[in-house]
């Protein structure tokens, strides 16, 4: 497995402004995903973070709302902009990788996002 | 869509056998892992099924069957710290999760 942080924990925030959340991995990984999960509801994907290239967005998600860097092998932000209640959500990062076991996503300890 | 589908809800008592199952409908799809989450965590891996049959891991042993469509998890001597939620969670080169099964254990 893999050790994963992510800061903030949690934050609240005004409408209006914009959070970046920060992964960190203790070993490097060949994906990193961002994930967001509603109060009450499952995790929905947000977009696979590329390193050193654009993001890949699902369906619903686009990068001016959710701007992404994954500037090497260990780390990645979400950036959640423009702020509105409905974006309270937890937010959390996984990763992938051969090296810590194929095909398995592991997941960072979440950021608890509170939107007034 | 892969429709995933689990129950709700499911209370047992401590010590006790509970099996959650989980349909889908996929064409296709790499294999299917359960996650367990506590309030308020993040969900921790448990099982992954490639092939049909049936996984053990100590407590919990999880199967799958292609054919039916079907999976499910069994955990067995249930402890008051298995209360979590249970994810049924396909990779189909995507992760897709359901709902999720909350279980109760009651002393």
């Amino acid at each position: 497995s893999a050790v994963i942080s992510q800061k903030p924990s949690r934050d609240i925030c005004q409408r209006g402004t914009s959070l970046t959340i920060q992964c960190q991995v203790d070993s490097q990984v060949t994906m990193m995903f961002w994930y967001r999960q509603q109060p009450g509801q499952s995790l929905t994907l947000i977009a696979t973070a590329n390193q050193g290239s654009e993001a890949t967005y699902e369906s619903g998600f686009v990068i001016d709302k959710f701007p992404i860097s994954r500037p090497n092998l260990t780390f990645s932000t979400l950036t959640v902009s423009n702020m509105s209640p409905e974006d309270s959500s937890i937010y959390l990062c996984s990763v992938e990788g051969l090296a810590i076991g194929p095909e398995t996503q592991y997941f960072g300890p979440g950021t608890r996002l509170l939107v007034l | 869509g892969q429709n995933i589908d689990q129950p709700t809800e499911m209370t047992a008592t401590e010590g006790a056998i509970v099996q959650i199952n989980c349909t889908y409908q996929t064409s296709g799809f790499n294999g299917l892992f359960w996650y367990q989450q506590h309030a308020g965590e993040a969900p921790t891996f448990l099982s992954y099924n490639v092939l049909d049959g049936l996984e053990e891991k100590g407590r919990f042993s999880s199967f799958l069957s292609r054919s039916k469509g079907y999976s499910y998890l069994l955990l067995k001597e249930l402890q008051m710290k298995d209360s979590a939620s249970y994810l049924c969670v396909l990779n189909d080169y995507k992760l897709s999760f359901g709902a999720g099964t909350t279980v109760t254990v009651r002393a």
